[in-house]
């Protein structure tokens, strides 16, 4: 089974602060998701990347899939409190297309 | 309806009693999931069916039962469950196969399950 390290596991900052988020495996993902998930709620797909080096723009939030595929990065530039949530990444392994690998999560807090 | 729904979305019982959660998906996915979320542990994968035949059972122990009666529909059937069992329980669904395909996955709100 790969293992996915975030971190960190929580952040709590001020409205406006930048922040990122990592993801990190030992092992090789085909592609790699970042969901984020609100209390009460079920996590929803934010992202989706599959190319190394790859860099996906989502409003205020930048993604990053390693060049070797093994590491990812969500950045957010000016939070908002609207961005509180759990957020977290998911790999797919080449091999196994209907299995997702979930990190533990980072539980931001975004502070008004 | 649209997305993926479940219910019960609370549900308190006790550890002798016997109940089922239900998911539906409106989205003409083939395949669906049920995972487990505990505090400070990642998503756990307990089952997952594609074109309505269960195709992975992550060793989850037999009080937990699921049923797949078409590509709409998900239940999990639970009896003589522990207090360690107490979780959130999200259903999930997804597109399986194709050239693009990279299981993305669309999740319902989940069932908060007490056992006591």
């Amino acid at each position: 089974t790969q293992l996915l390290e975030q971190s960190p596991q929580f952040l709590s900052i001020q409205e406006g602060e930048n922040l990122t988020v990592y993801c990190n495996s030992s092992s090789v993902f085909s592609s790699l998701q970042w969901y984020r998930q609100e209390p009460g709620e079920g996590p929803v797909l934010l992202v989706t990347v599959v190319t190394g080096g790859e860099v996906k723009k989502l409003k205020r939030l930048t993604f990053q899939f390693g060049d070797a595929r093994k590491d990812s990065s969500l950045h957010i530039t000016a939070a908002q409190p609207g961005d509180t949530g759990l957020y977290l990444c998911a790999g797919a392994e080449e091999t196994s297309g209907s299995r997702l690998t979930f990190g533990e999560g980072t539980q931001l807090t975004v502070n008004p | 309806e649209t997305g993926v729904t479940q219910t019960p979305r609370h549900l308190v019982m006790g550890m002798t009693n016997k109940k089922s959660l239900k998911c539906e998906q409106h989205l003409g996915h083939n395949a669906m999931y049920w995972y487990k979320q505990s505090a400070k542990k990642p998503l756990e994968l307990m089952f997952v069916y594609s074109l309505e035949e269960r195709v992975e059972n992550n060793s989850v122990p037999s009080r937990f039962s699921p049923e797949c009666p078409n590509s709409s529909h998900l239940f999990l059937h639970l009896h003589t469950l522990q207090p360690e069992d107490s979780a959130l329980y999200l259903c999930a669904s997804s597109q399986d196969g194709g050239p693009a395909n990279y299981n993305e996955q669309f999740f319902g709100p989940g069932t908060r399950l007490t056992v006591l």
